[in-house]
């Protein structure tokens, strides 16, 4: 257990919805960062926030939005869903946020849009 | 930005032998390089690190080269087991001179490990 926790575990839902993905970092972590995870995408860096701010933004798309409460739990909203989201969303936390800092995975919420 | 290219994306070997995974990267600002295992339906779990200043770190059959002037860096398994069989990612730190922590991951390799 990496002690990253993210739910829910499993999200299916129809193309136009909105959802929302809630992670909880380790204990002490600042850092949260958001992956997607497709087939043939690998690993997709979103966003990254430290301490409720944004730090780093990756190829995340418009209809996608984030945030970073000041417990330090984030929420990945994703809206007007389509087919192409279906995907495994991963949470991981850090430290601290600048780069050599390790990253420790949630078990990720799989997104089924149908 | 930094892109991570990662080979072979498919890898089979017999239990016993060695299994090597080659990653490249082209930021040269880049001085944190991650290797993550994934098996079937969990989260990626960080196996082995290695920071720039270093050229070859190991961990028991676990070992991890790196070349910053080649800008490449491998992952070395030896006497491989059944529960190696997984898929093998590795990372690297981007965008340098804004400092962050977020990694860039190579597209995987699927490691299979016959008895």
């Amino acid at each position: 257990d990496s002690g990253v926790t993210q739910t829910p575990k499993h999200l299916i839902t129809a193309t136009g919805q909105r959802v929302t993905l809630r992670c909880s970092p380790r204990s002490g972590d600042l850092s949260v960062y958001w992956y997607q995870q497709s087939l043939d995408q690998g690993l997709q860096f979103l966003i990254q926030y430290y301490n409720g701010e944004e730090r780093a933004k990756g190829n995340i798309l418009e209809r996608f939005s984030a945030q970073q409460f000041p417990d330090l739990h984030s929420e990945l909203n994703l809206s007007s869903l389509e087919l192409g989201d279906s995907a495994l969303y991963f949470c991981a936390s850090s430290v601290s946020w600048g780069i050599g800092e390790k990253l420790f995975f949630g078990s990720g919420t799989q997104l089924s849009v149908l | 930005g930094e892109n991570v290219e990662q080979h072979p994306s498919t890898l089979s070997v017999q239990e016993g032998d060695s299994a090597v995974i080659k990653c490249t990267y082209s930021d040269s600002a880049s001085n944190y390089f991650p290797w993550y295992k994934q098996e079937l339906g969990k989260r990626p779990q960080l196996i082995i690190d290695i920071r720039s200043n270093v050229g070859e770190k190991k961990d028991q059959r676990i070992a991890v080269t790196l070349n910053k002037t080649a800008k490449h860096f491998s992952l070395h398994i030896t006497e491989t087991q059944p529960e190696d069989s997984a898929v093998y990612f590795c990372a690297a730190t981007s965008d340098g001179s804004s400092n962050t922590g977020k990694l860039i991951f190579g597209q995987g390799t699927t490691l299979q490990v016959k008895p």
